[in-house]
């Protein structure tokens, strides 16, 4: 596989739920981030890491755990979450954490919070 | 803080016609400037970038110019195709110390044949 992997593709949990959402890059990327789309709102930057640390945490709340265990994979952990909370949830990686670098985007994580 | 600002869509264009989507900014220093595309089900990837005053971005036959003076980054297709429909996002790096992506709202963009 090549590219930025995103799974699963859609999520409906109750608010009471504990779910994880998985990223995974085969670009041999230092920087990995993850970015909430909402309707009619920018792209949210939620969390950085850079070489499998934390580097950016956007005032986010608790409710979301992200965890970055080596430089290929992300995760972002679930819990307790409210209907607002629904979104697009998309991953990215970068070749470092810097301003001129490209971002390569996952297609998303579609998730729904009843 | 950095911003972008982009215009609202959506935006339904025939095949063949000219498109322009417009975005301005506001940045500490000298930002570099992207767009970026989703197309339907597929997550973003990069269109172009400019990364100094005068330089034009371009790919695909689209093409944007970094304004300084007027703080712009307008997107332009001299000439549109059904497969160009997606969503259309103007973004900025700072390069000053906070070298994140602001991106702006993203203008949903459909070509009708």
């Amino acid at each position: 596989e090549t590219g930025v992997t995103q799974t699963p593709r859609h999520l409906v949990m109750g608010m009471t739920n504990k779910k994880s959402l998985k990223c995974e890059q085969h670009l041999g990327h230092n920087a990995m981030y993850w970015y909430k789309q909402s309707a009619k709102k920018p792209l949210e930057l939620m969390f950085v890491y850079s070489l499998e640390e934390r580097v950016e945490n956007n005032s986010v709340p608790s409710r979301f755990s992200p965890e970055c265990p080596n430089s290929s994979h992300l995760f972002l952990h679930l819990h307790t979450l409210q209907p607002e909370d629904s979104a697009l949830y998309l991953c990215a990686s970068s070749q470092e954490w810097t301003g001129n670098t490209e971002a390569f985007f996952g297609q998303g994580t579609r998730l729904t919070v009843v | 803080g950095d911003s972008v600002t982009q215009m609202e869509g959506p935006v339904t264009l025939s095949e063949e016609a000219f498109l322009t989507i417009n975005c301005t900014y506001t940045a500490t220093g000298y930002p570099s400037l992207f767009w970026y595309v989703q197309y339907p089900g597929e997550g973003l990837q990069l269109l172009l970038k400019a990364t100094k005053a005068d330089d034009k971005g371009s790919n695909k036959g689209f093409e944007a110019t970094y304004r300084k003076e007027t703080t712009s980054f307008h997107l332009e297709k001299g000439s549109v195709q059904v497969s160009d429909s997606g969503v259309y996002f103007c973004a900025l790096t700072s390069n000053f110390g906070n070298e994140k992506l602001t991106f702006g709202t993203g203008t949903r963009l459909t070509i009708i044949p």
